[in-house]
């Protein structure tokens, strides 16, 4: 079975500055997606980016950015110029393309605080 | 605006009683989901559904039932025979069920 680990349960990072979240995964197929997902303290978990394993292509969305080694089987955000309101829980999730009705495995998640 | 409403956003219930979350979504979405969140914990699946009147369970689906009766709806009854329900629960649906999932605001369900 596929695993998600998020080694950082606590992060904090100054307003405009750069911070990363970290994340491995296990999994032993060559087809998947991969997610970061943020919830904000309203607890509604909002869509940040998404990265399928075929493309060698970071995925960027504004100031976020993963960086996806496949080979190692990471997959860091990158998040620029922090704002408050990046204040947030981050989960970094798995999805299997080639198990059919494998649903997301979801890690335990990263709460990151913005200093002002 | 297309999205996905849960209701209540708050729920308390006794000990004993069956409970019902509401979960609908406007996107035409085929697929959708129920997790479980609990403090310092990521998601948990309870239940999925890939189309109308289908349905599987997750990894916690124990004291939980849902029906599909509907695209746009997906309710999910907390019954008596769980024996910690007090949780986040968080609802999701996806174009298709290997696409991109999106989620409700949830509902906290607390046991008195």
């Amino acid at each position: 079975a596929q695993t998600v680990t998020q080694s950082q349960p606590e992060m904090s990072v100054q307003e405009a500055e750069t911070v990363t979240l970290s994340c491995t995964y296990d999994t032993s197929e060559s087809d998947y997606y991969l997610f970061w997902y943020k919830q904000p303290p309203s607890r509604q978990m909002i869509l940040v980016i998404r990265q399928e394993a075929y493309k060698q292509q970071n995925a960027t969305e504004n100031r976020f950015s993963v960086n996806f080694q496949k080979a190692a089987k990471s997959f860091s955000l990158k998040i620029s110029d922090s704002q408050l309101g990046d204040a947030a829980m981050y989960f970094c999730a798995y999805r299997s393309l080639t198990s059919g009705n494998t649903p997301l495995v979801f890690g335990k998640g990263t709460r990151l605080s913005v200093i002002a | 605006d297309g999205g996905i409403t849960q209701s209540p956003k708050y729920l308390f219930r006794k000990e004993g009683q069956n409970v019902t979350l509401s979960c609908e979504q406007n996107l035409n979405h085929d697929a959708m989901y129920w997790y479980r969140q609990d403090p310092g914990q990521g998601l948990r699946l309870i239940y999925y559904s890939q189309i109308v009147n289908d349905f599987q369970k997750g990894d916690i689906a124990e004291g939980y039932s849902v029906s599909r009766e509907k695209k746009e709806s997906f309710p999910l009854t907390v019954t008596s025979a769980q024996k910690n329900p007090t949780a986040f629960y968080l609802c999701a649906s996806s174009i298709v069920f290997a696409d991109t999932q999106y989620f409700g605001p949830g509902t906290r369900l607390t046991v008195l």
